[in-house]
């Protein structure tokens, strides 16, 4: 069992469209981050989300973090090919020492 | 700037055999980990030693040893390769939280281990 589930899995978009990744779970979390992991590499944090209701633009990118810090999205405005990758989030539950990472979702964007 | 060094970068094994996967990283921090990365997972934690000296389980333990050899090393090892063990393999290191909210310092991750079992 995922403790984060993310939605969709898969996603192939053309250049220039929007789009929103979604990172779920039934467990509150101390904070959430998102990273993103290009082929044949680790993955590289995007940024971190602490307080419930928190957004963070990162040029193009929005996070947010849901009020109940159970959840958060990803949305991309105006894709690029360049943003063609594996988007994971990941965080700590409000209980527990263990840290967690999303299922993934591998995004296509088609020039 | 090296950061994160994994090694072996491609490994092929029979199964049962053994084999130790290093990782090393020049950031000075605390904590590493060890991850496993299959299709539709995502990253699942294998084992984590939050400081020199102590290493503990994460969600899929099971088939791995860890040692924390000093505060840049951490080597997870399969005694006794399985199938079920194929996978693209992840080590990674984190500063140490300052302040009250966890997990705000990232993880550095090295370019993985691809272990293929026969």
């Amino acid at each position: 069992t995922q403790l984060l589930e993310q939605s969709p899995q898969f996603l192939s978009i053309q250049e220039g469209e929007n789009l929103t990744v979604y990172c779920n779970s039934s467990s509150v979390f101390s904070s959430l981050q998102w990273y993103r992991q290009e082929p044949g590499e680790g993955p590289v944090l995007l940024v971190t989300v602490v307080t419930g209701g928190e957004v963070k633009k990162l040029k193009r990118l929005t996070f947010q973090f849901g009020d109940a810090r159970k959840d958060s999205s990803l949305h991309i405005t105006a894709a690029q090919p360049g943003d063609t990758g594996l988007y994971l989030c990941a965080g700590f539950p409000n209980t527990g020492n263990q840290f967690y990472f999303g299922t993934g979702t591998s995004l296509t964007v088609i020039p | 700037n090296a950061g994160v060094t994994q090694t072996p970068k491609f490994q092929v094994l029979k199964t049962g055999q053994s084999m130790t996967l290093q990782c090393a990283q020049d950031m000075n921090h605390n904590s590493m980990y060890w991850y496993r990365q299959d299709p539709g997972m995502g990253l699942r934690l294998i084992y984590y030693s939050a400081s020199e000296g102590t290493t503990d389980k994460g969600e899929v333990p099971n088939g791995y040893n860890v040692s924390r050899l000093n505060k840049r090393e951490f080597s997870l090892r399969l005694e006794s390769a399985a199938p079920s063990q194929t996978s693209v393999y992840f080590c990674a290191s984190r500063d140490r939280d300052r302040g009250v909210t966890r997990l705000v310092q990232p993880q550095h991750f090295g370019d993985g281990t691809r272990l293929s079992i026969l």
